[in-house]
């Protein structure tokens, strides 16, 4: 089954303990994103990689860092999490670039508490 | 820059009833539209998209939404509503090498019986 597999689903950690929210696709896409969503917000892109080892910055990537050792992983680091993360983050795949094919595949997401 | 607007935060209709959701969009150029679900728990799942072509987009599950250039919307609608359609609902706009799309902050439907 085409999915994107996301970990952990729920967290809640402490400021500044360092953290790591796996991603995973398996479907061969190219592309790769982090969004977060807020209430009244909708989502924002964090950072995106549109193959190994090519990583950009999104709109809101203060505090984030990300890697693309392999294609099918994408993992989002918060090396000092602060209260303004708490958040629920959604990963996401392409084949391409998105605003090409309009088609992101989500995961099921990521709800984060940093107290 | 690129921004959508969905103007309604809550939206409640009774099963059966129809549905519009609004949508507008502000961009330099002609866009590519997007509609996407969100039920609970889950992740956004792509409903419909808009190219270019008729404007007039048919997408899963009985949606369908209409590019409106001069008023500068892709509202959502269907014609019937079932309680499963009960979701958030994000409309978004992508443009050509910009590598994201832009959302809007959604409209969470609710559904009476």
């Amino acid at each position: 089954e085409a999915q994107v597999t996301q970990n952990p689903r729920y967290l809640i950690t402490v400021t500044g303990k360092k953290l790591t929210v796996t991603c995973s696709q398996n479907m061969n896409h190219e592309y790769m994103s982090w969004y977060r969503q807020d209430p009244g917000l909708g989502l924002r892109q964090i950072y995106y990689s549109m193959n190994v080892e090519v990583t950009d910055k999104g709109d809101v990537p203060e505090g984030y860092k990300v890697s693309r050792k392999e294609k099918r992983n994408f993992p989002l680091i918060l090396e000092s999490p602060s209260p303004n993360q708490t958040s629920l983050y959604f990963c996401a795949s392409s084949l391409d670039d998105p605003g090409n094919t309009g088609e992101l595949f989500f995961g099921e997401g990521s709800r984060l508490t940093v107290l | 820059a690129q921004s959508v607007t969905q103007p309604d935060i809550h939206i409640t209709v009774s099963e059966g009833a129809s549905l519009e959701l609004r949508c507008n969009y502000s961009y330099g150029a002609t866009p590519y539209l997007f509609w996407y679900v969100q039920s609970p728990g889950q992740g956004l799942q792509l409903l419909l998209k808009y190219f270019s072509g008729d404007t007039l987009v048919q997408g899963i599950k009985g949606f369908e939404a209409e590019f409106k250039r001069s008023q500068s919307s892709f509202n959502l609608r269907k014609p019937s509503v079932h309680w499963s359609d009960a979701a958030e609902y994000f409309c978004a706009v992508g443009q050509a090498s910009s590598y994201k799309l832009i959302f809007g902050s959604g409209t969470r439907l609710l559904v009476r019986p």
